[in-house]
């Protein structure tokens, strides 16, 4: 069965630095999500994509977060100077479903772990 | 705007016992429901869905739900519970129209005891 595939599953970095979190989505899907899940907490939402432009995005995801779908496989989560309370982990999700339909489960990868120091 | 309400953030229960987790949720529109399994180091995983049609779904592995709209519930059962599965069990959902996001409830901590 195809896979979200999430690069890496653990990354460590120093506060202020920039990290890019990569997603492979299921190669048919047309719409991608990226969802934070901070350590004991709630799965929560940060951006949908669709038709190579970001569709929603919650109050998380501030200026120094962006999102980009490099080529016909990739889809990134860029975090420009990355704070303590950006320590999680990040779930990238894709979806299948045709316009006007929302019935689709998302597909999740199995996460990027992310420590910030 | 939705929301889901997971009452329960730990449900121990011994092997082979039954369990229920609760979710509720609240929507001014109609919704799609899902339940998400996430197994220790692991991603979310889809256990089962109401789109539309009977209330009462089942997944591969022994785990049903029942959506009841007039109690905005969709509880999930299983009636005989094993070691593998103990994992966090999320309640989701999304409305039926338009492209919006899912909204996750805070997750339920199943823990089989042997």
């Amino acid at each position: 069965e195809p896979e979200v595939t999430q690069t890496p599953s653990h990354q460590v970095t120093q506060m202020g630095q920039e990290v890019i979190l990569r997603c492979v989505p299921i190669s048919n899907h047309l719409y991608f999500y990226w969802y934070r899940q901070i350590l004991g907490q709630k799965v929560e939402f940060l951006v949908s994509f669709y038709n190579n432009e970001i569709s929603e995005k919650s109050e998380i995801f501030d200026d120094q977060f962006s999102v980009e779908r490099p080529d016909g496989s990739n889809f990134t989560l860029k975090i420009r100077s990355t704070k303590l309370e950006d320590s999680a982990m990040y779930f990238c999700a894709s979806r299948a479903t045709s316009p006007g339909r929302n019935n689709s489960p998302l597909h999740f990868g199995n996460g990027t772990r992310l420590t910030v120091t | 705007a939705q929301s889901v309400t997971q009452l329960d953030s730990q449900v121990p229960v011994f092997e082979e016992a039954p369990v229920e987790l609760r979710c509720n949720y609240s929507s001014s529109v109609s919704v799609y429901l899902f339940w998400y399994v996430q197994y220790p180091n692991q991603g979310l995983q889809l256990l089962l869905k109401y789109l539309s049609g009977s209330t009462l779904v089942e997944s591969i592995n022994g785990f049903e739900a029942e959506f009841n709209k007039s109690q905005t519930s969709f509880h999930l059962r299983k009636p005989s519970v094993h070691i593998s599965d103990t994992a966090e069990y999320f309640c989701a959902v999304v409305p039926s129209g338009g492209y919006q996001k899912v909204t996750f409830g805070i997750g339920t901590k199943l823990q089989v005891i042997p």
